[in-house]
């Protein structure tokens, strides 16, 4: 099985602040990497797909990289609506899929 | 409005069983795979299962193979998940979501989620 490792699990940041975040898969997975935005009670959100395609309608300020075995999910100027926990998936492994553990991004 | 949404959760006690249900609207359900992915109290997300856009293939997690069973009925709209031999690890929200390839797969759709207690 293909594991995802995030880091940090956690991370505080101010509004305006550049973040990035890193998920690093146990295996080679190419571009087959994704990454979702969630908030408290709410379901996930695609944010970016294949590793650096940006979803229809998220804004221009996330944006990721990587390919192989290294990821990073930037936000290059935190808004008060990112705060959230972030989710990075492969889908190397089709039909069967795994997540990381997650980030939370929080409030400085 | 495109959309899902899954009902059927509660509570149930060990070794007990559930089927949640998800309704899709807006969209033509038959030209997707569809999954159900489910997230304990606290924790991440894990994938459950996932069903071929005309229900001839299905793929599931380790931990719920032989206990859970995905299916569709594209007639109705719907996707369920017959959960069986319910264990207190499977407690969980369990979100439909929808296989989207653009690329490569990802989910591009997820319902509001369904949670799901087992305890006794």
């Amino acid at each position: 099985d293909i594991q995802m490792t995030q880091s940090p699990s956690s991370l505080s940041a101010s509004v305006g602040d550049r973040v990035t975040i890193t998920c690093r898969a146990s295996q080679s997975i190419s571009s087959y990497l994704n990454w979702y935005q969630q908030k408290p009670g709410k379901a996930p959100k695609l944010l970016i797909y294949a590793a650096s395609s940006l979803q229809s309608g998220v804004p221009s300020r996330f944006s990721g990289s990587g390919s192989g075995t290294d990821f990073t999910l930037t936000i290059s100027s935190l808004q008060p609506e990112d705060f959230a926990s972030y989710y990075c998936q492969q889908s190397f492994s089709t039909p069967m899929y795994t997540f990381g553990q997650g980030t939370k991004l929080e409030i400085k | 409005e495109v959309q899902l949404e899954e009902s059927g959760g509660g509570l149930v006690q060990p070794g007990g069983s559930l089927r949640l249900s998800c309704a899709a609207s807006g969209f033509i359900l038959t030209t997707y795979w569809m999954s159900w992915v489910r997230q304990a109290p606290g924790r991440g997300l894990e994938w459950v299962a996932n069903i071929k856009h005309d229900g001839s293939e299905t793929f599931y997690l380790d931990s719920v193979k032989g206990r859970f069973t995905i299916s569709r009925d594209n007639a109705k709209d719907s996707l369920y998940l017959q959960m069986n031999n319910l264990r207190a690890e499977d407690t969980a929200v369990y979100y439909c979501a929808r296989d989207w390839w653009s690329l490569h797969w990802s989910f591009d759709l997820w319902g509001r989620g369904t949670l799901v207690t087992v305890s006794s």
